[in-house]
C-alpha cells in the first residue's frame, strides 16, 4: 500500500525566513512519481513539481528547492526567503505506475508567513 | 500548461436536490479524469476514476448511486450528487490526465464548493 506522511500540520515563519516542509512516503513499487502541490486560500491546486523515482537529483526553481532522498523515502521542500504570498497549504503526493495514475495525497502542511 | 475548468465554482442547494458539476479539459484530450473530495482542513480524497466511454471506478466507501459520474467525451466528465444532504457539503475537485496508464501529472480544476442547506 502507498502512503504519504507530512508530519508538520502547521508551520508559521516570519517573512524572509527559510522553511522546509517534510514529506515521507511509503511504497513497494520501484517506479513511482512524487509531487508537490500548493493550495492557496482560493482552493485551486497549483502544481509545483513532479519527480520520478529514478531521478534523485535535487532541483531548484527560484526560491523553491526539493531534496529527494530514496534512502530515507523523503522528498522535502524548502522555500528560501519566504514571502507572505507563500502562505498556503502544501501537499506532497505519490503515484505509482501499477495503480492507474491514482495519486495519494499527504495530509498537507499549512504554512503561514507572517509579515 | 494544460487547463482544466470546473463549473460551477460554487453552488448552494437545498437538501434532497441533485447537483451536477462539470469538469472540462480545455486544451487536451483527457483519457482519464478523477474526482476528489476535500473536507475543510483535510487532504484530498479520491472518490472515483473515470475513463472516457466506460463506467467509473469508485473508491471503497464511495456510493456509486449517490455520486454519479459520466465521462461521455475526452474533454468532459460530470459528477452528479444525487439527493444531496448537508453531510455532502464539501469542496469537489476534478483532475484530468492524458497519459493512460502511465503515472503522470494530473491537471487539477479549480474546484467546486458545494453547500447543502
Amino acid at each position: 500500500a502507498q502512503k504519504v506522511t507530512q508530519a508538520q500540520t502547521e508551520i508559521s515563519v516570519v517573512e524572509k525566513e527559510d522553511v522546509t516542509l517534510d514529506c515521507v512516503y511509503e511504497t513497494r513499487d520501484t517506479t513511482y512519481y512524487l509531487f508537490w502541490y500548493k493550495q492557496p486560500p482560493s482552493g485551486e491546486l497549483v502544481f509545483l513539481i513532479r519527480r520520478n523515482s529514478f531521478d534523485e537529483q535535487n532541483e531548484i526553481s527560484g526560491r523553491y528547492s526539493w531534496n529527494f532522498q530514496k534512502s530515507t523515502s523523503s522528498f522535502n521542500f524548502t522555500i528560501t526567503a519566504s514571502q507572505v504570498v507563500d502562505s498556503a497549504v502544501y501537499f506532497c503526493a505519490l503515484s505509482v505506475e501499477t495503480s492507474y495514475d491514482k495519486v495519494i495525497f499527504g495530509p498537507g502542511t499549512s504554512l503561514s508567513v507572517i509579515p | 500548461g494544460a487547463v482544466v475548468s470546473q463549473h460551477p465554482s460554487r453552488v448552494i442547494c437545498k437538501s434532497g436536490t441533485s447537483v451536477k458539476i462539470e469538469c472540462r479539459s480545455l486544451d487536451f484530450q483527457a483519457t482519464t479524469m478523477f474526482w476528489y473530495r476535500q473536507f475543510p482542513k483535510q487532504s484530498l480524497m479520491l472518490m472515483a476514476t473515470s475513463n472516457e466511454g466506460s463506467k467509473a471506478t469508485y473508491e471503497q466507501g464511495v456510493e456509486k448511486d449517490k455520486f454519479l459520474i459520466n465521462h461521455a467525451s475526452l474533454t468532459l466528465s460530470t459528477l452528479t450528487v444525487t439527493s444531496a444532504h448537508p453531510e455532502d457539503s464539501s469542496f469537489y475537485i476534478c483532475s484530468a490526465s492524458n497519459s493512460g496508464r502511465r503515472a503522470d501529472t494530473q491537471y487539477f480544476g479549480p474546484g467546486t464548493r458545494l453547500t447543502v442547506l
